[in-house]
């Protein structure tokens, strides 16, 4: 399974545009990238999931280049309530299930 | 819409002492089922995982283990808990991958918080 890489923490501020990056190296063909996001004392929650190029929701980007070996999580004009930790994931299914590989993840904070 | 209950929320259990820790899924059917464990400040570690009743694969070896007596419901077990159990635990489920390659998201529930004294 690939690993991630990413930074431990980012400081940001209201209104600013938050990008974070992930490595990973070793990403397998059929490995998609997906991205979570964790508040203190709650489970993770799914952000995005991209497999190749640029994916957009409501509430997030991604971007992925070509040799798709590192993606950048884009948040768009961040608030109060997007400090959390965000966690990066590079996996595909394997024997019936998914399996994800939970690193430490991004602790982002947003500062007023 | 789909669901997922966990309890109890919160709980304190001296060392050596049994535990039993309940997951149940609403609103699916087949899920795949999944045990983490997250210690403070750090990732997710995968426990265990199920794709059916009575299937149960474990990641890693320890003093801990799982039960699917139900379709939509998952238990985590021990029979005698150790200092090093404590954490937060996180059951998730996912629909049944039913494609080669992707990842179907998984969704969390709120978590149990465990400290073994």
């Amino acid at each position: 399974l690939a690993k991630t890489t990413q930074p431990i923490s980012m400081d940001s501020y209201e209104g600013q545009e938050v990008n974070i990056t992930c490595s990973h190296n070793n990403i397998a063909t059929n490995d998609y990238i997906t991205w979570y996001q964790q508040f203190p004392s709650q489970g993770p929650r799914f952000i995005i999931q991209g497999y190749k190029t640029k994916v957009t929701n409501e509430v997030a980007s991604l971007f992925i280049p070509a040799d798709r070996k590192s993606s950048t999580l884009s948040l768009p004009r961040v608030s109060l309530s997007d400090t959390a930790v965000y966690y990066c994931l590079v996996g595909g299914s394997s024997g019936g299930y998914n399996k994800l590989i939970f690193g430490a993840g991004t602790r982002l904070a947003v500062h007023p | 819409s789909q669901t997922i209950h966990q309890w109890p929320a919160t709980l304190v259990q001296p060392v050596g002492s049994p535990l039993s820790l309940e997951c149940t899924v609403e609103g699916t059917s087949n899920p795949n089922l999944y045990w983490y464990r997250q210690a403070a400040g750090r990732g997710l570690q995968l426990l265990f995982y199920s794709v059916g009743i009575g299937q149960i694969s474990s990641e890693v070896p320890q003093n801990l283990s799982a039960s699917r007596p139900q379709d939509r419901q998952f238990i985590l077990s021990s029979k005698k808990l150790l200092l090093s159990d404590s954490g937060f635990y996180l059951c998730a489920w996912s629909p049944t991958s039913g494609r080669f390659g992707g990842t179907d998201t998984q969704y969390f529930g709120p978590g149990t918080r465990l400290t073994v004294l």
